[in-house]
């Protein structure tokens, strides 16, 4: 069964400090994304990425960044952790060549910065 | 840029048809998706059609397009307990990355 795996459920920082956020998928997806999902707002997206090293903007960057090192994991980095980033963050993936381009989520990390 | 729109709220009995309709901006979407999320659970795709098709059935689920108006709606059939859970719809973007638009989600309560 396809997979992707986020390193954490729950996730609790201080202000200020660094955060990573780990996904990990094991179905040779070339296409990786980071959404934070909030109340009345919906799935926003905040980065992506098509291969590896390879990274792009999504709706919502700031204060954030990525890696993707390998295929298999992308990582979202925090560089400075504050309140408004407290949110449920969900890792996807997808195949580059499924013609429905459906995408495979992970179950979520819920983080809160106090 | 691309909106998808879509409910909040919706309410049903059991046994009943329960439909979560969505309208979107981009006329050139190429697939529009369905997507359930169950409590503390990621996104899982439930169903998806591609814009050139007016329906798509699979057992109690069923997706209309309206391609003219903009709008995508999802009836389930029967509607079981089981069945309550956030539903969102999306849209993919024709150009450039292709992106996957989302909703808001609407909270789908079936009442036993």
């Amino acid at each position: 069964d396809v997979k992707v795996t986020q390193s954490s459920r729950y996730l609790v920082k201080r202000t200020g400090e660094k955060v990573f956020l780990e996904c990990v998928q094991d179905m040779d997806h070339e296409n990786m994304f980071w959404y934070r999902q909030d109340p009345g707002l919906g799935l926003r997206l905040i980065y992506f990425s098509y291969d590896v090293k390879m990274k792009e903007k999504g709706d919502i960057p700031e204060g954030y960044s990525v890696s993707r090192e390998k295929k298999e994991r992308f990582s979202l980095i925090l560089e400075s952790a504050s309140t408004n980033q407290t949110s449920m963050y969900l890792c996807a993936s997808s195949l580059l060549r499924d013609s429905y381009y459906g995408y495979t989520f992970g179950s979520g990390t819920r983080l809160t910065v106090v | 840029g691309e909106d998808v729109e879509q409910s909040l709220f919706l309410s049903v009995r059991e046994g009943d048809s329960s439909v979560i309709n969505c309208t979107y901006t981009d006329s050139s979407s190429t697939y529009l998706y369905w997507y359930k999320q169950e409590p503390g659970a990621g996104l899982q795709l439930l169903t998806y059609i591609f814009s050139n098709m007016d329906m798509k059935q699979d057992q109690r689920l069923t997706v209309l397009l309206n391609k003219k108006d903009k709008h995508l709606s999802l009836r389930i059939a029967d509607t079981q307990t089981g069945d309550s859970a956030i539903y969102f719809c999306a849209e993919r973007e024709s150009g450039g990355y292709q992106k996957v638009t989302f909703g808001i989600g609407t909270k789908l309560q079936v009442i036993p």
